[in-house]
């Protein structure tokens, strides 16, 4: 079935450390992902992504993982700001579609 | 020079009603969409167009239709409004995967209340 993510969680990180939000995919045909941030009444942005020949993706500050074993996705944030609160979204895509699917993102809270 | 802009941003209106949301692009991309945002946050695509062509339709209601007169520009049109369409509804375009580029681009969301 279409289903990617989890049910909303919130991950609560101090300033300065480093954040890693997880996501779970069920489509192995999907061959690649994206990672979105989203802001309070903004759209959802761009971060970083991957496609389904790489393991491991680097950006600034932000790192994805692909772990296509266990259908697995993870963004990993260093040295977490501020301004990185806000609810984070994964995405697959389906090979050969232009259908992009999202999971039900993760809620990130950064303490000083 | 918003890359997506859509319009209006926030939408009050009764049930029953008639509404139209608006949604353009300047990125020269031939694919457009429209998602769903709940209560819960959760991101669902509606339909998908590429060069003013239907290509995904996620079975929704059929009070539901996109039009799009030209690639660049995408709009939502809903008839007989309900309180379930109570929702942010976000633009977003992509160059498509004949492209092998399949980001999306997001609107920044038109926020709909029905009463």
């Amino acid at each position: 079935g279409e289903s990617v993510g989890l049910h909303l969680p919130t991950l609560s990180v101090q300033e300065g450390d480093n954040s890693i939000i997880n996501c779970a995919y069920s489509n192995s045909a999907s061959d690649y992902f994206i990672w979105y941030k989203q802001e309070s009444g903004k759209g959802p942005q761009f971060i970083i992504d991957i496609r389904s020949n790489m393991d491991k993706r680097q950006g600034q500050r932000v790192t994805v993982l692909l772990n296509k074993t266990v259908k697995h996705l993870s963004l990993q944030i260093a040295a977490t700001q501020p301004g990185d609160s806000a609810v984070y979204f994964c995405a697959e895509n389906f090979y050969n579609t232009d259908k992009l699917i999202f999971g039900t993102g993760t809620r990130l809270q950064v303490f000083p | 020079d918003t890359a997506v802009s859509q319009t209006p941003k926030y939408l009050v209106t009764q049930m029953g009603n008639d509404k139209s949301i608006k949604c353009e692009q300047n990125l020269g991309h031939d694919t457009m969409y429209w998602y769903k945002q709940d209560s819960k946050k959760f991101l669902k695509i509606m339909f998908s167009y590429n060069n003013k062509e239907l290509i995904i339709n996620e079975t929704v209601p059929n009070r539901f239709s996109p039009k799009s007169p030209d690639k660049a520009h995408l709009n939502l049109h809903i008839n007989s409004l309900e309180l379930g369409d109570s929702a942010v509804y976000f633009c977003a375009s992509s160059q498509g995967i004949s492209t092998d580029n399949e980001k999306l681009f997001f609107g920044s969301g038109t926020q709909l209340s029905v009463l």
